[in-house]
């Protein structure tokens, strides 16, 4: 399967930890977003590369959140001194086009658990 | 900003019911909007799409209709299957967007 692939799916930390999620997108997509989902709520948006370029950033995204994407190809979500407030499902989600003309594929997501 | 809203669940039917899961939506300028399905267990996926006003998307016996005079895109299903049981989610991407605004979605239960 050569789907959208999260690592790992589930990490429990202690308050103040850093944490560190991977993302491998489908290998053609040159486009890659990150989204934050909470329990009973929608997805919401943190941030968004273009091949290695950081694009676009939500006003989530707190300096303690930092987002990479070496040479365009999979994507690094790491949360620095992290806070009970971070506990969430962290989903990664790639595309080849526009997503008014495609498609967005999301991995099956990150979950948090800041204790 | 952009927001979208989406009827409450979770959304009880029996096998070969009618459903109707209403989705409206706050955006500037002519938004696309999109309908994604998330399957237990799975990530989301895209389930249907409409891109300008009057259109009607159309996927696995599911339709939504883009109705720029009631800023809605509701989404309905003849008669639904229990493997139609999962999350859904109404989105739109507004103009000059590069992310998509999701609703808080929609927990439909088929019951055999």
């Amino acid at each position: 399967d050569t789907g959208v692939s999260q690592n790992p799916r589930h990490k429990i930390t202690k308050r103040g930890q850093n944490v560190t999620f991977r993302c491998d997108p489908i290998s053609e997509h040159n486009r890659l977003y990150w989204y934050r989902q909470t329990l009973g709520q929608g997805p919401e948006f943190l941030t968004y590369f273009q091949n290695e370029a950081q694009l676009e950033k939500s006003r989530l995204l707190s300096d303690r959140f930092s987002a990479e994407r070496p040479k365009g190809s999979f994507s690094t979500l790491e949360i620095q001194r992290t806070e009970q407030g971070d506990s969430a499902m962290y989903l990664c989600a790639s595309s080849l086009g526009d997503m008014n003309t495609g498609e967005l594929f999301f991995g099956e997501g990150s979950r948090l658990t800041v204790l | 900003g952009d927001s979208v809203t989406q009827m409450e669940g979770p959304v009880t039917l029996s096998e070969e019911a009618f459903l109707t899961i209403n989705c409206t939506y706050t955006a500037t300028g002519y938004p696309s909007l999109f309908w994604y399905v998330q399957y237990p267990g799975e990530g989301l996926q895209l389930l249907l799409k409409a891109t300008k006003a009057d259109d009607k998307g159309s996927n696995k016996g599911f339709e939504a209709t883009y109705r720029k005079e009631t800023t809605s895109f509701h989404l309905e299903k003849g008669s639904v299957q229990v493997s139609d049981s999962a999350v859904y989610f109404c989105a739109l991407s507004g103009a000059g967007r590069r992310a998509l605004t999701f609703g808080s979605g929609t927990r439909l239960q088929v019951q055999p």
